[in-house]
């Protein structure tokens, strides 16, 4: 299967511990993009990157949560000090170049207790 | 307020029957993404829609962009129970060709 792969599949965390998650985009692609969607709702853009250049990020990126793409293939988001509003599940998308489909993975699903 | 306006929040249609989502926005609508979820699953690409008047069709699933850019429509003909699920609609609404901008979705639900 070539698609996007994202891991865990689940997490169920302490309040206060640090998780990570990691993403593997589709070979090749240049773009990866962070989601995080919560129940009910769509979901909303955190961060993306160009190769291993990360071009933007949200305002809803605390300055706890953190994503690198060092080689430019796969990416990994880290929270630290998690808070129970952090539960939410984590998508990441990536793409060929500009204007392109984004294609999901399906997604890391955080609990935070 | 949401920029992406989605109607209905939720349906539920007999099996065999058509039904139609819409998507909305005040903006223009650069690049317009349709995609369907699964409970607790990740996105699964539809179709993309980028010119005004543009319509594209997928097995029983038709999309359309109006010519204004700043509506989406989603059509199913003769609904099955595999078309349950959660249908997004998102944009580019910056002509940016970078993030994606998300409605709050539409949950379908499918009686046999």
């Amino acid at each position: 299967d070539t698609g996007v792969s994202q891991d865990p599949r689940h997490k169920i965390t302490k309040r206060g511990q640090n998780v990570t998650f990691r993403c593997d985009p589709i070979s090749e692609h240049n773009r990866l993009y962070w989601y995080r969607q919560t129940l009910g709702q769509g979901p909303e853009f955190l961060t993306y990157f160009q190769n291993e250049a990360q071009l933007e990020k949200s305002r809803l990126l605390s300055d706890r949560f953190s994503a690198e793409r060092p080689k430019g293939s796969f990416s990994t988001l880290e929270i630290q000090r998690t808070e129970q509003g952090d539960s939410a599940m984590y998508l990441c998308a990536s793409s060929l170049l500009r204007a392109e489909t984004q294609y999901f993975g399906p997604g890391t699903r955080l609990l935070v207790l | 307020s949401q920029e992406l306006e989605q109607s209905p929040q939720s349906l539920i249609v007999q099996e065999g029957k058509n039904l139609t989502i819409n998507c909305t926005s005040s903006k223009t609508l650069y690049g317009l993404y349709w995609y369907k979820q699964k409970y607790g699953e990740g996105l699964i690409f539809l179709m993309m829609l980028q010119k005004g008047g543009e319509e594209k069709s997928h097995e029983k699933i038709t999309a359309k962009l109006d010519e204004k850019k700043q509506q989406s429509s989603l059509h199913i003909t003769a609904s099955q129970p595999s078309h349950a699920g959660i249908y997004l609609c998102g944009a580019d609404l910056l002509n940016r060709d970078d993030k994606i901008i998300f409605g709050k979705g539409t949950r379908l639900h499918i009686l046999p």
